[in-house]
């Protein structure tokens, strides 16, 4: 199956500074990416998708200015959040999908997770 | 948008048992895939679902597309088995292909 890396895997930090995370497609690559998010023992929700060379799509009640989304390759989707709060303490988790499989096909693979503590 | 459903929640059960773990959804879907996340977080592809049935080792899965719902069997289950299952499924409708989380079962198999 496709390898989706994320980095880093934990990071701690103090309030009001920017993080950055990494996410990167090994083995393929991805036109779009999926940035999701997961609170302690609760579901994944969606935050936004990443397409390679254009603005990213936001779902509602997402800040775009909290959560900058840049795709500046076909391998390399970043998520900046900015002037972090202990309210953005959270697992963060990218995915993205093989656009070289079928066209039907729309599995997706989840990099490892990022998580970020805010102090 | 599309809701997702995931019975039961929890599950309890001694090595060795088999389970079944439903997941239900309210619209038409074309992609249904099942996760286990460990305990570092990592989502682990079980299986990639939205029609039919498939089996890889101990587990198995089918989905009912016409009547929205995806089964997963886990037979003679191991310790290592512990973790919690989600099943996700994407919409015609959907943004690009995004997924839509369960809740998810939480299952712990007891030595």
């Amino acid at each position: 199956g496709a390898v989706v890396s994320q980095h880093p895997s934990r990071v701690i930090c103090k309030s009001g500074t920017s993080v950055k995370i990494e996410c990167r497609s090994l083995d393929f690559q991805a036109t779009t990416m999926f940035w999701y998010r997961q609170f302690p023992k609760k579901s994944l929700m969606l935050m936004a998708t990443s397409n390679e060379g254009s603005k990213a799509t936001y779902e509602q009640g997402v800040e775009k200015d909290k959560f900058l989304i840049n795709h500046a390759s076909l391998t390399l989707s970043t998520l900046t959040v900015t002037s972090a709060h202990p309210e953005d303490s959270s697992f963060y988790i990218c995915s993205a999908r093989d656009p070289a499989t079928l066209v039907w096909v729309h599995e997706q693979f989840f990099g490892p997770g990022t998580r970020l503590t805010v102090l | 948008g599309i809701q997702v459903e995931q019975s039961p929640p929890d599950l309890i059960l001694q090595e060795g048992a088999n389970s079944t773990l439903r997941c239900n959804f309210s619209d038409s879907v074309n992609n249904l895939q099942w996760f286990h996340q460990n305990p570092w977080g990592q989502l682990i592809n079980l299986f990639y679902i939205p029609s039919g049935t498939k089996q890889n080792g101990r587990l198995s899965a089918t989905t009912v597309a016409t009547e929205r719902y995806s089964l997963l069997y886990i037979s003679s289950s191991q310790t290592t088995d512990s973790g919690v299952y989600f099943c996700a499924v994407g919409g015609y409708g959907g943004s690009q292909g995004n997924l839509i989380f369960g809740k998810g079962t939480k299952l712990s198999v007891k030595p």
